[in-house]
């Protein structure tokens, strides 16, 4: 089964600083990507997703995103971060034979200092 | 506006009790899920249900039970028999039209057993 990992559990960044949160994954099939973002005692909100096509992608509030098949990696970026982005960062992977089966990371907790 | 929403935010419970949690969804969405979320960890999946009267069990099935008797509702009964039921707990649902489906989540409802 594929599983998935959230290199860093806090990242602490100053505000208009760059960021990136770093995702691996591991499965023996192809996969879809995903990052989700949850604001505290929120459900989760859908940043960005890679489904196949190009391997950059672009998400909601200026995140994108990288695919690299070869380093079985996902990571999310954002150049220039706001106060607003300090939230719970979600990197989530399924298979595609059986998007129901969609593993979780930890999380990295992103905190933008003033 | 169509969405998913959980009910309620907040719910206390005497250990030993049965508690049921609500999800309500108006997407037109097939598939739904209910996942758990314990701090530092990422969601582990309860239960899922692809269509009306059919669910199956997730990783964390044990003292948790579910009804999926309309598209709409996907009901979680938390049970006596769960060891550590205090959690955050989240719904979401997907479309099943096509492999592409993305799940997309409810608010979530804290449950704290006293």
């Amino acid at each position: 089964a594929q599983s998935v990992t959230q290199l860093d559990s806090q990242v602490p960044v100053f505000e208009e600083a760059p960021v990136e949160l770093r995702c691996n994954y591991s499965s023996s099939v192809s996969v879809y990507l995903f990052w989700y973002v949850q604001y505290p005692n929120q459900g989760l909100q859908l940043l960005l997703k890679y489904l196949s096509g190009s391997t950059l992608v672009k998400g909601i509030n200026g995140f994108e995103a990288e695919f690299n098949k070869s380093q079985t990696s996902f990571h999310l970026r954002k150049p220039s971060v706001h106060i607003s982005d300090t939230a719970e960062y979600f990197c989530a992977v399924s298979e595609r034979r059986n998007n129901n089966d969609m593993r979780f990371g930890a999380g990295t907790r992103l905190t933008v200092k003033p | 506006d169509g969405g998913i929403t959980q009910s309620p935010k907040y719910l206390f419970r005497k250990e030993g009790q049965n508690v049921t949690l609500s999800c309500e969804q108006n997407l037109n969405h097939d598939a739904m899920y209910w996942y758990r979320q314990d701090p530092g960890q990422g969601l582990r999946l309860i239960y899922y249900s692809q269509i009306v009267n059919d669910f199956q069990k997730g990783d964390i099935a044990e003292g948790y039970s579910v009804s999926r008797e309309k598209k709409e509702s996907f009901p979680l009964t938390v049970t006596s028999a769960q060891k550590n039921p205090t959690a955050f707990y989240l719904c979401a649902s997907s479309t099943k039209r096509g492999p592409r489906d993305t799940q997309y989540f409810g608010p979530g409802t804290r449950l704290t057993v006293l």
